[in-house]
């Protein structure tokens, strides 16, 4: 299995404030076509998740463009340029570049 | 518009049998390319995948609960189905149904929450 690890757990922002968030996996997420299926994930309170990012560093239509995501091989960061309250969630990465889909535990963005 | 939504009993007992259906539309199963897939979410805790099926039929599985899954769809009703097997109280849950196409699940249904408990 390709465990995906995320950090912080848990992070307080100021308003207006960056945030960073990171995800590690366990082995590398570029698929044999190229392409790195590594995705983020935000999941608001009591809502389903809704997708950010695509492959890295795609943003999905109608997400800000504070949110940008970076990386390659196996270390991979999603930031956030300036936090509003209506980030308050948490953030999952995702990889489907192997069979066995897995998610990172999930980072609580929460407003300081 | 594309949307799918989840359906099934709220309430299971334990070693009893949980089926869930995933009713979508805006998209077809049996275009290339296209899947289907079951994740699940512990009240608090994080998103776990479980079982995808894709438009050729080829299924995977979750390697941890594939003795208890069974994925299957009916391309003409556009649903997707999953069984799981004698549940347990820790399989309680919300269970969610998403598209997966390229590589992820591009949209999630509202999902349903499941509590095991006699």
């Amino acid at each position: 299995d390709v465990v995906m690890t995320q950090s912080p757990l848990s992070l307080p922002v100021t308003l207006g404030q960056p945030a960073s968030i990171s995800c590690r996996s366990s082995q590398s997420l570029v698929y044999s076509d190229g392409n790195t299926y590594l995705n983020w994930f935000q999941q608001r309170p009591g809502q389903s998740p809704r997708r950010l990012i695509y492959k890295v560093s795609n943003r999905d239509s109608g997400v800000p463009d504070r949110f940008s995501g970076s990386g390659s091989g196996t270390d991979f960061t999603l930031k956030i340029s300036r936090v509003e309250a209506e980030d308050v969630g948490v953030y999952y990465c995702m990889q489907g570049t192997h069979w066995l889909i897995t998610f990172g535990q999930g980072t609580r963005l929460e407003i300081k | 518009q594309i949307t799918l939504k989840e359906s099934g009993p709220t309430l299971v007992k334990p070693t009893q049998t949980l089926t869930l259906t995933c009713t979508f539309s805006g998209f077809s199963l049996s275009t290339s390319g296209v899947g289907v897939g079951w994740i699940r979410q512990p009240p608090g805790k994080a998103l776990e995948w479980l079982a995808l099926i894709y438009w050729d039929d080829d299924k995977r599985y979750s390697p941890s609960l594939k003795s208890r899954l069974t994925i299957t769809k009916d391309t003409s009703k556009n649903q997707v189905v999953l069984t799981m097997t004698n549940m347990d109280p820790v399989d309680t849950a919300t269970y969610y149904c998403a598209q997966f196409f390229g590589g992820w699940f591009n949209y999630w249904g509202q999902g349903t929450l499941v509590t095991v408990s006699s």
